[in-house]
């Protein structure tokens, strides 16, 4: 059974920093991995899609990279706002599980 | 587009009530599905649909919980009878061509059952 793990649980940096969020999962047959954004009270926002095929996607200040023979994925945030806080949410698809969610990284960024 | 529409926003119902939740999933996508998301297990899939038709209910928790979709713009969930650990909030998500492809959500419905 697919497992995905999001460490940290919690990260709180100052404004202007770049950071690294990180997801592991435990199959790597995957098909691809996602990278979400939830607002508090607010559903989620695709951010980035890597298919299994690809290293790595970009968009904007935002870079994910994927290693599927370890199993992690990582998301890069350049230069961080404020207007970054927010839960960020990885999710594995493939096989019977379809989309299995990580417990995500909860993001404060302090002006 | 205005993207996944949910309804209602909030919903406060007591034990042993009935609860239909309601999701306009963006047109012209085939694929529809349900999530549930709490603080101990998560988000959690629990049916979905492709061209209106339910493919995989293996994630439905039990036989309180149904879903139907009538046509290719609506789709109910119901929990008959409710309890309070039904108490989440729901997502419905869609996508077009694909099981795997970029799902979009919706700003979920936040159920509290007394």
């Amino acid at each position: 059974k697919q497992e995905v793990t999001q460490i940290p649980a919690a990260l709180s940096v100052p404004e202007g920093e770049n950071l690294v969020l990180n997801c592991s999962f435990t199959d790597s047959a995957i098909y691809n991995l996602q990278w979400f954004r939830q607002d508090p009270g607010k559903g989620l926002t695709s951010l980035l899609l890597i298919q299994s095929s690809q290293r790595e996607q970009t968009s904007g200040r935002l870079n994910a990279s994927l290693d599927k023979s370890s199993g992690r994925s990582t998301l890069y945030i350049a230069a961080s706002q404020p207007g970054d806080s927010a839960t960020y949410l990885c999710a594995v698809s493939g096989g019977a599980q379809k989309l299995v969610f990580g417990q995500g990284t909860r993001l404060t960024i302090n002006p | 587009d205005a993207g996944v529409i949910q309804s209602p926003r909030h919903e406060v119902t007591e034990m042993g009530q009935e609860v239909t939740l309601r999701c306009k999933p963006i047109s012209g996508h085939d694929y529809l599905f349900w999530y549930r998301q709490t603080m101990m297990r998560g988000l959690e899939l629990l049916i979905y649909f492709n061209n209106n038709v339910p493919i995989d209910d293996s994630g439905m928790p039990e036989d309180r919980f149904s879903a139907k979709m009538p046509n290719a713009s609506f789709s109910t969930l119901k929990i008959q009878p409710s309890e309070p650990r039904d108490s989440a909030v729901y997502f419905c998500a869609s996508s077009f061509g694909g099981i795997y492809n970029e799902q979009f959500f919706g700003p979920g419905t936040r159920l509290t059952v007394l």
